[in-house]
């Protein structure tokens, strides 16, 4: 039972430069997130879904946008990577809005 | 931005010691308080979510606490173990305009052998 699964699990970029994280997750939950990690400020949301066909902003959206592309999906994209945007990122799932959240590996992101 | 506070940041004790830690959160708009156990190179991990006033949760040693009237929950750790050392998250659910899953920064527990 794989739970929730992020790609890539290490990406180095250069400032300007896109890409697109991955995530799925195959419990059939309704709701998904993004959060990211850094040190000494805990997890921050970027983006939440909290059902497929919807999106909503989170404390730290700036720089980033999303896709709910089915139940299962929800890719995270960076389209212009900045230094700032050096980071852990987390994709969550959850059953609905509220219940607990199942956390993926990871993606460490370095923004050179 | 909510405020969903932790404290203390860290925390060391021995083996054997029992332990409690705070999580306090707004006291309006309340829907859910989690508590999440992070340990290193890992995921973070439930623990307990909490939605009644009064409500108290136990996992074996771990057991939490929750009053929404004032804004606060406690994590309570029976007689650590080395094995208990990992990073303890709340994270606050609100309704209206709180409706999304804010995290505190955690308090980072070690236990000593």
């Amino acid at each position: 039972n794989a739970g929730v699964t992020q790609t890539p699990k290490f990406q180095v970029l250069k400032t300007g430069q896109s890409m697109t994280l991955q995530c799925a997750q195959d419990m059939n939950h309704n709701s998904m997130y993004w959060y990211r990690q850094d040190p000494g400020m805990g997890l921050r949301l970027i983006y939440y879904s909290a059902s497929e066909g919807t999106t909503d902003k989170g404390e730290v959206p700036n720089g980033y946008n999303v896709s709910r592309l089915n139940k299962r999906e929800f890719s995270l994209r960076l389209e212009s990577a900045a230094p700032s945007q050096t980071s852990v990122y987390f994709c969550a799932s959850s059953e609905d809005a509220g219940s607990t959240l199942h956390f993926g590996n990871g993606t460490r992101l370095t923004v050179t | 931005i909510l405020n969903v506070e932790q404290s203390p940041q860290s925390l060391h004790v021995q083996e054997g010691d029992s332990t409690n830690f705070t999580c306090s959160f707004p006291s309006s708009n309340f829907y859910a308080l989690h508590w999440y156990r992070w340990e290193t190179a890992k995921s973070p991990e439930a623990l307990f979510v909490m939605t009644l006033n009064g409500d108290e949760k136990k996992k074996g040693r771990i057991s939490a606490t929750l009053n929404t009237k004032e804004g606060y929950s406690y994590l309570y750790i029976k007689g650590s173990q080395p094995e208990d050392s990992a990073t303890y998250l709340c994270a606050f659910w609100g309704y209206g305009s709180a409706r999304q899953l804010t995290f505190g920064s955690g308090t980072q527990l070690t236990v000593l052998p």
